[in-house]
């Protein structure tokens, strides 16, 4: 079965700080990830895609790591803001003959001025 | 360049009646997936269309179908609707290189009566 777990479901930071979103997998048909933020009833924006091939993608304060061999990646934001607060989701890209992400249940952020 | 677009945004239906749900892939992009996400939860995978045919399928019953159309669009059907179909419905596109990276629409809300 596969299954994506985020930790932690929800936190709450003041603004500056620098903090880590945790994602773990256990499948290992996982071969690539995509992490996507998620304002309430809104669609899914991607954030950062990280390929089999590498280890890191960065995009601005965002960094994210993939550790395939642990079945881990991290999502790094540096100096925080109230407008990150969101929902961030991680997706492990699976192929099976075709391609499709199995998601995990997110982590619920809030950035507080 | 055109994003992802869906229609409609909101829709209320009473159980076992039937929906359409519409979605534009972005330009360039030859296939469409359809997610559906409960309340709290991550995205479901549903189903996968490539150059107009289903060529992928997650865990859900026959009365979800779907179409691709020559122009990549596509629509999302679901028969008989029941309570627990009440969900946002997610579509996104990717082209089938480029480490496969989807792209989503800002979804359909459906409730169900």
């Amino acid at each position: 079965k596969q299954e994506v777990t985020q930790i932690p479901a929800a936190l709450s930071v003041p603004e500056g700080e620098n903090l880590v979103l945790n994602c773990s997998f256990t499948d290992s048909a996982i071969y690539n990830l995509q992490w996507f933020r998620q304002d309430p009833g809104k669609g899914l924006t991607s954030l950062l895609l990280i390929q089999s091939s590498q280890r890191e993608q960065t995009s601005g304060r965002l960094n994210a790591s993939l550790d395939k061999s642990s079945g881990r990646s991290t999502l790094y934001i540096a100096a925080s803001q109230p407008g990150d607060s969101a929902t961030y989701l991680c997706a492990g890209v699976v192929n099976t003959g075709f391609q499709k992400l199995v998601f995990g249940t997110g982590t619920r952020l809030l950035v507080s001025p | 360049e055109t994003g992802v677009t869906q229609s409609p945004t909101h829709l209320i239906k009473t159980r076992g009646q039937q929906v359409t749900l519409r979605c534009s892939s972005q330009s360039g992009h030859n296939t469409v997936s359809w997610y559906q996400q409960a309340l709290g939860q991550g995205p479901q995978f549903i189903f996968q269309y490539y150059r107009e045919e289903e060529n992928g399928r997650g865990n859900f019953p026959p009365r979800f179908s779907g179409l691709q159309f020559p122009n990549y669009s596509s629509e999302l059907n679901v028969n008989a609707l029941e309570l627990d179909d009440s969900a946002l419905y997610l579509c996104a596109s990717s082209a089938m290189t480029g480490g496969y990276e989807q792209y989503f629409g800002p979804g359909t809300r459906l409730t169900v009566t």
